[in-house]
């Protein structure tokens, strides 16, 4: 098993620019989630799925869209980027969203907007 | 609201000595209590969790953790730091759906020589 992988590991784009962060995961996992990490805020949660066809937001969404069209597969898409978009990013994956499975995470992804 | 706070930002230790890293969280009832720890440049890793069974959780790499419901704490601690231990660890609580966990801010350890 690969577990969750994220691609690319590094990314610099400009101000306005579109891009997608790429998530995929060989689990079988009902719940898939993106996260932004930020010095000294720990991650928040920008959307999450609990099942292809099935997303919702989390609590910083907005300049965000994701879609999952497949079990595997969840990614991330920046609109119209903005240097307050300069983060980490992780994607994560769980059996379930009880939220007493313990989350597999990727790499992650480090994203700089100029 | 429900939240979590590590206590301490930063905590530096010797090599060979206790570890003691500080979680509080705020709770109507039972949650869902996790430690995750994320070395340099590298994704998080489950250390230990807690979901209701025995009060003190043993995790991996001889990290241990006890649930305290009467302070609402769930202190991470390691009798002995080895100096593989610096990396950041993050303390997370779930409230009833993966969609309701909270991550803390984080405590970086150091570990010295």
């Amino acid at each position: 098993n690969a577990g969750v992988t994220q691609t690319p590991k590094f990314q610099v784009l400009k101000t306005g620019q579109s891009m997608t962060l790429q998530c995929a995961q060989d689990m079988n996992h009902e719940y898939m989630s993106w996260y932004r990490q930020d010095p000294g805020m720990g991650l928040r949660l920008i959307h999450y799925s609990v099942g292809a066809g099935i997303t919702d937001q989390g609590e910083v969404p907005n300049g965000y869209n994701v879609s999952r069209s497949t079990t595997e597969d969840f990614p991330l898409r920046l609109l119209s980027a903005a240097p307050s978009q300069t983060s980490v990013y992780f994607c994560a994956s769980s059996y379930s969203w009880s939220g007493t499975e313990k989350l597999f995470f990727g790499s992650g992804t480090q994203l700089s907007v100029l | 609201a429900q939240s979590v706070t590590q206590l301490d930002s930063h905590v530096s230790v010797s090599e060979g000595t206790p570890v003691l890293l500080r979680c509080n969280y705020s709770s109507s009832y039972s949650p869902s209590l996790f430690w995750y720890v994320q070395h340099p440049n590298k994704g998080l890793q489950l250390l230990l969790k807690y979901t209701s069974a025995a009060t003190l959780v043993k995790g991996i790499n001889g990290f241990e953790a006890e649930f305290k419901k009467s302070e609402t704490s769930f202190h991470l601690t390691k009798p002995s730091a080895h100096m593989s231990d610096a990396a950041e660890y993050f303390c997370v609580v779930s409230y009833s759906s993966a969609s309701k966990i909270i991550f803390g801010s984080g405590t970086r350890l150091s570990i010295r020589p």
